[in-house]
């Protein structure tokens, strides 16, 4: 599975976009990026995942380059509630070992 | 909303005892997983497990490691004789090969060996 790299940390205004970076220079063609999220020590929580093309739900918008090297979780209107590490994760397809890092631990600002 | 439930919450142990995690995966789900999280460090893949055999592991699933899915609802994760090194949060996942193929987590075990 194709290493990730994230920032340790970022600030977010509440009620502002949350823009978290995630590189992955060496993805395979195979292998999709997933985004989790863990607020406290909680069970990490499913965000969305993508493989080339936009992703958007209720959470979140995941944009990928379109060489796939590197991609933006956006958390649209973040809230404090949002306040947890995030995490990129590259998964290869057919496969459900996730690989965690250390991920982006995002603090939302009143 | 469907969600993964884990028995205990806490589970304090004594080194060298045998200790049974317990999860009820989503009802619908045919991939299961165990993952752990010692205090402060990365979440790290256990095993994975598919049509009742184990489908993949890492290198941490040593011989003191079992999985069992004894009925049709329950997914256990058994340590023959706790470490204190064993001391982490245990999380439980299950995941449905469908469209949305993503792994819903469960809240977790803490288990500590003293």
């Amino acid at each position: 599975d194709a290493k990730t790299t994230q920032p340790p940390s970022m600030d977010c205004a509440e009620g502002r976009a949350a823009n978290l970076p995630c590189n992955h220079s060496t993805i395979s063609g195979n292998e999709y990026v997933y985004w989790y999220r863990q607020i406290h020590s909680q069970g990490p929580q499913y965000i969305i995942h993508g493989l080339k093309n936009n992703e958007t739900n209720e959470m979140a918008s995941l944009i990928i380059t379109e060489d796939r090297k590197s991609s933006t979780l956006i958390l649209p209107h973040a809230t404090l509630r949002d306040t947890a590490v995030y995490y990129c994760i590259a998964v290869t397809s057919g496969t459900y070992k996730y690989i965690f890092g250390t991920g982006t631990r995002l603090k939302v600002l009143a | 909303e469907p969600e993964v439930t884990q028995t205990p919450s806490h589970q304090v142990t004594q080194m060298g005892q045998e200790v049974i995690l317990r999860c009820v995966p989503i009802s619908n789900h045919l991939y299961f997983y165990w993952y752990r999280q010692i205090l402060g460090q990365k979440v790290e893949f256990l095993v994975s497990f598919y049509n009742n055999e184990i489908s993949e592991k890492s290198e941490i699933f040593d011989d003191q490691f079992s999985v069992e899915r004894p009925d049709g609802s329950n997914f256990t994760l058994k340590i023959r004789s706790t470490k204190l090194e064993d001391s982490a949060m245990y999380f439980c996942a299950s995941s449905d090969r469908g469209r949305t193929a993503e792994a819903f987590f469960g809240q977790g075990t803490r288990l500590t060996v003293v």
